[in-house]
């Protein structure tokens, strides 16, 4: 069964910080990988997607995949209290649906 | 462009009874994908709808049923209710439901479902 972990959080970091979050998956043969943010009562919100190794950055957001060691991260520069939310991960093999994990919930403290 | 919509926003049903939600697809694409998000849990697919037929499902019983319309708008039936069945309930629409790994899916904004 294809799992996607990650740490519930909270996940405190102060105004201005890098926020960290990870992500790990059990199916090696997951092609693509994407991050979506969750409000509080509301529906994911697409932020970015990752397909090969190495780094994607959009604007204060980057996006690190390791195919490897099955591990994807998203870095958050310059945080700022409107990125208090969930973050979900999300990992696709060819025409599957979506797998998310269970999301990590950031709190940025101003 | 129309992003994707839902409705209801809300809805309170008793166990036992029977709901159906709606789902009209972002303009231009022909593939819509159902999920059922628990609280404090990721999205859990349910199935995916791609030019009306269904295209894959994910571990719901039969009670779960949907359709697609020739608009690609869609449909989510659930049937005996349980209080489990609570949850929001997610549509999210992608161009081409056989575009690959690549692909990307756009939520709508949900419909919460309570069942008491």
């Amino acid at each position: 069964q294809k799992e996607v972990e990650q740490n519930s959080g909270p996940l405190s970091v102060p105004e201005g910080a890098i926020a960290s979050l990870n992500c790990t998956y059990s199916d090696r043969g997951s092609q693509s990988f994407f991050w979506y943010r969750q409000y509080s009562g509301k529906s994911p919100e697409l932020i970015m997607f990752i397909y090969s190794n190495g780094d994607k950055e959009d604007g204060r957001f980057t996006a690190q995949l390791n195919k490897a060691s099955q591990y994807v991260s998203l870095l958050i520069r310059d945080s700022q209290p409107s990125d208090s939310a969930t973050y979900l991960c999300a990992v696709r093999s060819g025409n599957t649906p979506l797998v998310f994990g269970k999301g990590t919930r950031l709190s940025v403290i101003a | 462009e129309t992003g994707v919509t839902q409705s209801p926003t809300h809805l309170i049903k008793t166990r036992g009874q029977q709901v159906t939600l709606r789902c009209s697809s972002q303009s231009g694409h022909n593939t819509v994908s159902w999920y059922q998000q628990a609280l404090g849990q990721g999205p859990q697919f349910i199935f995916q709808y791609y030019r009306e037929e269904e295209n894959g499902r994910g571990n719901f019983p039969p009670r779960f049923s949907g359709l697609q319309f020739p608009n690609y708008s869609s449909e989510l039936n659930v049937n005996a209710l349980e209080l489990d069945d609570s949850a929001l309930y997610l549509c999210a629409s992608s161009p081409n439901g056989r575009g690959g790994p690549q692909e990307t899916q756009y939520f709508g904004p949900g419909t919460r479902l309570l069942v008491l």
